[in-house]
């Protein structure tokens, strides 16, 4: 069964350093990964996908992940993160069902905190 | 395009009580999710419809548990005897995506309903 581990819960940063959120993920099949942010009060928003082709992805706000096959990785990366990046940022990955349609499964997120 | 709208926001209730959410998804978007968070958790998938038509139900769906979309429009979920397990934030998300579904669709998640059972 496909899942995704993010073992880092909680990743404080200051303002303008660089910033990577890890994620493992654990499948026999080919995998579709996301990664999705959730800032306060909001619903979550696909930041960036990987379906196939180039392992590194380019998403909103400056952010980029790449795909690791040997490594089951997809780290999501940012050269300078500003404060309004803080947020909880979640893992996905795609599962194929029977009826045609994919369910994502999450992992528990790790929660970026920016400070100046 | 006003996005996907989850009322009420926040739900308190004693346990024992029905309750029940809605979501209004993007305007013709066929297709409709309602996923569970739990504190410290990812969400987690309950259910999904094409349509009017009720596909799948994950297994965290007991039977106290319903989810509606008579028109294929709006979706109400509803929680009968609340126990204080059923506390979690309950997202909407719905997507435009038609026919087989592909790695490619693109969900559009509402804001949430916060349940707290007492």
């Amino acid at each position: 069964a496909q899942s995704v581990t993010q073992l880092d819960s909680q990743v404080p940063v200051f303002e303008e350093a660089p910033v990577e959120l890890r994620c493992n993920y654990s499948s026999s099949v080919s995998v579709y990964l996301f990664w999705y942010v959730q800032y306060p009060n909001q619903g979550l928003q696909l930041l960036l996908k990987y379906l196939s082709g180039s392992t590194l992805v380019k998403g909103i706000n400056g952010f980029e992940a790449e795909f690791n096959k040997s490594q089951t990785s997809f780290h999501l990366r940012k050269p300078s993160v500003h404060i309004s990046d803080t947020a909880e940022y979640f893992c996905a990955v795609s599962v194929h069902l029977n009826t045609g349609f994919q369910k994502l499964v999450f992992g528990t997120g790790t929660r970026l905190l920016v400070s100046p | 395009d006003t996005g996907v709208s989850q009322n009420p926001r926040h739900k308190i209730t004693k346990r024992g009580q029905n309750v029940t959410f809605r979501c209004d998804p993007i305007s013709e978007h066929n297709r409709l999710y309602w996923y569970r968070q739990t504190l410290g958790q990812g969400p987690e998938f309950l259910t999904y419809f094409q349509n009017e038509a009720q596909l799948e139900k994950s297994r965290l769906l007991s039977d106290r548990f319903s989810a509606e979309r008579p028109k294929g429009s709006f979706s109400t979920l509803e929680i009968q005897r609340t126990e204080q397990g059923d506390s979690a934030m309950y997202l909407c998300a719905s997507s435009p995506r038609v026919g087989t579904g592909s790695a490619d669709e693109k969900l559009f998640f509402g804001s949430g309903t916060q349940l707290s059972v007492l």
